[in-house]
């Protein structure tokens, strides 16, 4: 079984550092992995999705990576603002129509 | 507006009263799912649908019913609703392909007594 694991639970920054958020998985038997933010009492925003072909995704200030061999992906934050402070979940949708997700890291990003 | 719905969005009920949680897009999406969230496990799946009358199971399928007439809904249906089934419940749909991104709505908060 597909097991999804987020390192380190919680990250605070200040305002304008850039940070990377690690996903690992053990099996790397996936179609695809989706990066989500999660604000309090809302539902999950979808970031960026990489398929298993990839190697990485960019949109606007953030870029995912993928390591399908290792088990492994990174969202990259550049310039981080206040306005990213939420939960960042990752997502493995192993093969199937079954989806796995992990833990998530929660990111305070302080003015 | 492209969007999943899900209703009610907070519930408090009693052990063993049936009850049900409704989903619906407007997307024309093939794929739906449910998740129930709980802190320290993250998100599970419970059950998807890859269209209208076809389900299957995902990680954690006891105690819950799914089913899938129309295109566009996915109920979730608790026959006999216990404790343990407390959480916060989210819906989700995408395209049909293999690398289409998933919709969620915003969750249902549902608390069994």
């Amino acid at each position: 079984k597909q097991e999804v694991t987020q390192i380190p639970a919680a990250l605070s920054v200040p305002e304008g550092e850039n940070l990377v958020l690690n996903c690992s998985f053990t099996d790397s038997a996936i179609y695809n992995l989706q990066w989500f933010r999660q604000d309090p009492g809302k539902g999950l925003t979808s970031l960026l999705l990489i398929q298993s072909s990839q190697r990485e995704q960019t949109s606007g200030r953030l870029n995912a990576s993928l390591d399908k061999s290792s088990g492994r992906s990174t969202l990259y934050i550049a310039a981080s603002q206040p306005g990213d402070s939420a939960t960042y979940l990752c997502a493995v949708r192993s093969t199937g129509n079954q989806f796995y997700f992990g833990t998530g890291t929660s990111l305070t990003v302080i003015p | 507006e492209a969007q999943v719905t899900q209703n009610p969005r907070y519930l408090i009920t009693v052990t063993g009263k049936k009850l049900t949680v409704t989903c619906s897009q407007n997307m024309n999406h093939e794929y739906m799912s449910w998740y129930r969230q709980d802190p320290g496990l993250g998100l599970r799946q419970i059950y998807y649908s890859m269209n209208v009358e076809v389900t299957d199971k995902g990680d954690v399928p006891e105690g819950y019913k799914v089913s899938r007439k129309e295109k566009r809904n996915f109920p979730l249906i608790l026959e006999s609703p216990s404790p343990n089934q407390t959480s916060l419940y989210f819906c989700a749909s995408r395209q049909g392909g293999s690398n289409q991104p998933q919709h969620f709505g915003d969750g249902t908060r549902l608390s069994i007594l």
